[in-house]
């Protein structure tokens, strides 16, 4: 049963702290996203991969996040410094051909 | 820049009623998916609508497109309460543009 996993799935810190959270997407997925949600802004992209080159982050804070793909097995999604603004539920999701699949999310809470 | 809006947001209905939740969008696009959610849960693929007139049905939902319109609806048949959940519209914009666009949501509470 093919799936895209996501860790941790649940992250306190304090604002100030760095954040890195990770994905594996499904096993010959090509294209990688990383999505947020907030009750505010609903969901929202921040980047996306193809062939594990960055193609979009004009959704990402620049100064303050980042996001890469070292490998086909492993995205990742930084943070650093984290402010309480940043808390959110943070999705992984893979596509295939036009099926789009999403993880379980990181929930994140900066305090 | 596009835009997706979902009607109702809210919806409270009965058991064995019937229910449509429309979705527009500002911009021309041949793709259209739909997601539920779950309260606490990621969002599960429910349809992905790849052409105009396209229609698709699993159990009690059926899901269409009309490219045209810039409209797709969800249609509830005879709802049951196992069906309340969030459920969300996605564009996809395509011309390069890989991510989908979200509607904000339609909150489907089915009471017995």
């Amino acid at each position: 049963d093919a799936r895209v996993t996501q860790t941790p799935r649940h992250k306190v810190t304090e604002m100030g702290q760095e954040v890195t959270m990770r994905c594996q997407p499904i096993l010959g997925h090509n294209t990688v996203f990383w999505y947020r949600q907030t009750m505010m802004q609903g969901l929202e992209l921040l980047a996306y991969f193809r062939n594990r080159a960055p193609l979009d982050d004009s959704g990402m804070p620049k100064d303050r996040f980042s996001a890469e793909m070292p490998d086909a097995t492993l995205a990742t999604l930084k943070i650093q410094p984290s402010e309480p603004r940043d808390s959110a539920v943070y999705f992984c999701a893979s596509r295939g051909y036009y099926e789009q699949y999403f993880g379980p999310g990181t929930r994140l809470t900066v305090t | 820049e596009l835009k997706v809006e979902q009607n109702p947001l809210f919806l409270s209905m009965q058991e064995g009623k019937n229910y449509t939740i429309y979705c527009n969008y500002s911009t021309t696009s041949d793709r259209l998916y739909w997601y539920r959610q779950d309260p606490g849960k990621s969002l599960e693929s429910l349809f992905v609508l790849l052409s105009n007139g396209a229609v698709k049905q699993e159990g009690r939902l059926m899901a269409s497109l009309d490219t045209k319109a810039r409209l797709s609806t969800l249609h509830i048949t005879a709802a049951v309460h196992d069906l309340s959940a969030t459920y969300f519209c996605a564009v996809y914009s395509g011309g390069g543009a890989d991510g989908l666009t979200f509607g904000k949501g339609t909150h489907l509470i089915i009471q017995p």
